[in-house]
């Protein structure tokens, strides 16, 4: 079955630099979630889509910003990047549709800042 | 808002031993909870999920959960572990805004 997937897989970034992480949902999914893990920590929620809109915002950075297209899709942007920022980044996704529907996980995208 | 606390950040086990690991959530609401396992380097897996009916949840790969709402537990149990169960596990909680918050996990190394 298809599932939730993520690119990069690996990404290296300086100090100050920009990132973006891309997430396509598994097919049908209406809903998005970005999650931030960093060593050794749980993850942490930061934000969420649904059809195209925001729908919930966590912890993420004033530095972060994200969309949902409209092929549901979903980019993480990351700017000013910190030593801090390195993590893991997963992506989530599930049908709104369902009540019962839980969340998906990619594979993520682990993010090193040098 | 939600939160999630495991007790137990690193247990070890043999194989055959019997687990049990500690959740326990705080939420107002109605709750949906889950269990993912997370192997060395690779992403988050759901085990199993709870969202209403039987509190008696039985997931992939052996294991299962109770939900005990008196308690506001959902420990997860297996009667017997293998080495291949050595991973991190997450108990998380979703609330009324839908995103998944976290427990900070319990490293479980089980030794052969």
């Amino acid at each position: 079955a298809a599932g939730v997937i993520q690119s990069p897989r690996h990404l290296i970034k300086e100090k100050r630099e920009t990132a973006t992480l891309k997430c396509y949902p598994i097919p049908r999914h209406d809903t998005v979630y970005w999650y931030q893990q960093g060593p050794g920590q749980d993850p942490q929620f930061l934000i969420s889509f649904y059809e195209k809109m925001q729908s919930d915002k966590g912890s993420i950075p004033d530095r972060f910003s994200a969309q949902q297209f409209s092929d549901y899709h979903s980019e993480l942007n990351m700017s000013s990047l910190e030593l801090g920022d390195s993590a893991l980044y997963f992506c989530a996704s599930s049908s709104q549709a369902s009540e019962a529907q839980p969340q998906h996980f990619g594979d993520g995208t682990r993010l090193s800042i040098l | 808002a939600q939160s999630v606390s495991q007790h137990n950040h690193h247990v070890i086990l043999s194989e055959a031993a019997s687990l049990e690991l500690g959740c326990n959530y705080s939420y107002g609401g109605t709750v949906n909870l889950f269990w993912y396992v997370q192997y060395p380097g690779q992403h988050l897996q759901l085990l199993l999920k709870y969202f209403s009916g039987d509190p008696l949840v039985k997931g992939i790969k052996g294991f299962e959960a109770e939900f005990i709402k008196s308690k506001f537990s959902f420990n997860l149990r297996k009667p017997s572990v293998q080495w291949s169960d050595t991973a991190e596990y997450f108990c998380a909680v979703v609330g009324s805004a839908r995103q998944l918050t976290f427990g900070s996990g319990t490293q479980l190394t089980v030794l052969p």
